[in-house]
């Protein structure tokens, strides 16, 4: 059975720092999502991660994936209030369905 | 936007009185999903369908059933409803390419059991 963890599951930042969300899962498994969640509203894609290696970039999130490791990571550079959200990682299990960690709630304060 | 809608997105309902939650895609995608959000445990899968009338279970399926008797539209039904199942219910979809297995998602419905 594929588990998916993420951690921090709480993660409160000041601005202008950079720091790391971690996904770690427990199966084989070379396609990998984060998603992004705000406050009351529904998930929305960031980045597809389908092979080892793989490294997705947008503004201040960088996204990657070693799937030797069974590992993704989401790097946050230079946090600013507007990325204050909770993140989730999924990971395919055979091809089905997505299997989602708990997601990390990231609080960035001045 | 990936054309999905859930109906209702807002419900009350009593313990023990059966629900119905509805799931209308105009994507043409094959597979649709299930899943219920709650604090600490993050999106658990509920039931999956890959195909009209082909569905399976996921890690939460208890006390839950679905259908699909369309290409475009994913009932979920709570037997009897309890407490526990409370949620946020969001539907997803995902056309499942060769490569790619991202899923879009609803906009939620909200279920309280009272």
């Amino acid at each position: 059975e594929l588990k998916v963890e993420q951690n921090p599951l709480f993660l409160s930042m000041q601005e202008g720092k950079n720091y790391t969300i971690y996904c770690n899962y427990s199966t084989t498994s070379d396609r990998l999502y984060w998603y992004r969640q705000d406050p009351g509203k529904s998930l929305e894609s960031l980045f597809v991660l389908l092979s080892n290696g793989a490294v997705k970039q947008e503004g201040r999130l960088m996204a990657s994936l070693d799937t030797k490791a069974r590992l993704s990571t989401l790097h946050i550079t230079a946090a600013v209030h507007d990325l204050s959200a909770t993140y989730f990682c999924a990971v395919d299990q055979a091809g089905t369905a997505l299997i989602f960690g708990k997601g990390t709630t990231l609080s960035v304060s001045s | 936007d990936a054309g999905i809608t859930q109906s209702p997105r807002h419900k009350v309902t009593e313990t023990g009185t059966p629900v119905t939650l509805r799931c209308h895609q105009t994507e043409n995608h094959r597979y649709m999903y299930w899943y219920r959000q709650d604090p600490g445990h993050g999106l658990r899968l509920i039931h999956y369908s890959y195909g009209v009338k082909d569905t399976d279970k996921g890690e939460v399926s208890d006390g839950y059933s679905v259908s699909r008797s369309k290409t475009e539209d994913f009932l979920l039904t709570l037997e009897s409803a309890t407490s526990s199942q409370t949620s946020v219910y969001f539907c997803a979809i995902s056309s499942v390419a060769v490569t790619n297995t991202e899923a879009f998602f609803g906009q939620g419905t909200r279920l309280t059991v009272v």
